[in-house]
């Protein structure tokens, strides 16, 4: 089954611009969605299949995905950006949905 | 607007169940697949359980299989979680989830807590 790893912790300062990678094997062949919660708040979706962005998510959200790792990229790190992201696939061997473990962003 | 709204969640005692409901509005229910998603405190987010729109396919994360059960209303647009044989470890904010064409998790509730405690 599917196993994807998030470092636990990015950091960046105000204005630069944040990488959260989410790795697995394979999941370059699969769909990757990114989930955000901010403190104290239900999640949200920031991006879906791989790149898409939900309507109201600005353009500085960015992610690709190839090989054995997705990446979220986010420019222009403002506060309100500061946030746990999850990466999140279906597991279709297993019929399962697979989180990863989550990236808490700090903005400096 | 889409709207999701758990309720059901309380405080209950190791073997016992309970039963969560989710309330969908907003959107044609019988074209989404939904979701149950938990986090327990301080935690990442788990899965649950899936529910295809047209209720013919149900899927279980391992750690619940066999003790809680998804069902979806079509007349009451409400899915609901059976939660049986509860344990400590079953313990977190229980969400449900409007899933978006193509498996994304894109309208989440706030959420109903389940606290198991003897």
């Amino acid at each position: 089954s599917i196993v994807l790893t998030q470092p636990p912790s990015v950091s960046v300062a105000p204005g630069e611009t944040a990488r959260i990678t989410c790795g697995g094997n394979s999941i370059g062949t699969i769909n990757v969605h990114w989930n955000r919660q901010k403190a104290g708040q239900a999640p949200g979706l920031v991006i879906y299949n791989n790149h898409d962005r939900p309507s109201g998510i600005p353009e500085r959200f960015f992610a690709y995905n190839s090989g054995n790792t997705a990446t979220l990229t986010i420019s222009r790190v403002e506060a309100g950006d500061e946030a746990d992201y999850f990466c999140q696939v279906w597991d279709s061997i297993s019929d399962h949905r697979v989180f990863g473990g989550g990236t808490k962003l700090t903005v400096l | 607007q889409v709207q999701v709204v758990e309720s059901g969640g309380g405080v209950v005692q190791p073997g016992r169940s309970l039963r969560l409901s989710c309330a969908a509005s907003g959107f044609t229910f019988y074209t989404f697949d939904m979701d149950w998603v938990r986090q327990a405190p301080g935690k990442g987010l788990e899965w649950v359980a899936f529910m295809s729109s047209d209720g013919n396919s149900k899927y279980y994360a391992d750690s619940v299989k066999g003790r809680f059960t998804i069902s979806r209303d079509y007349y009451k647009n409400t899915v609901y979680l059976q939660l049986n044989s509860l344990t400590f470890e079953d313990s977190a904010l229980y969400y449900c989830v409007k899933n978006r064409e193509g498996g994304s998790l894109e309208s989440w509730g706030q959420g109903t807590l389940v606290t198991v405690s003897s």
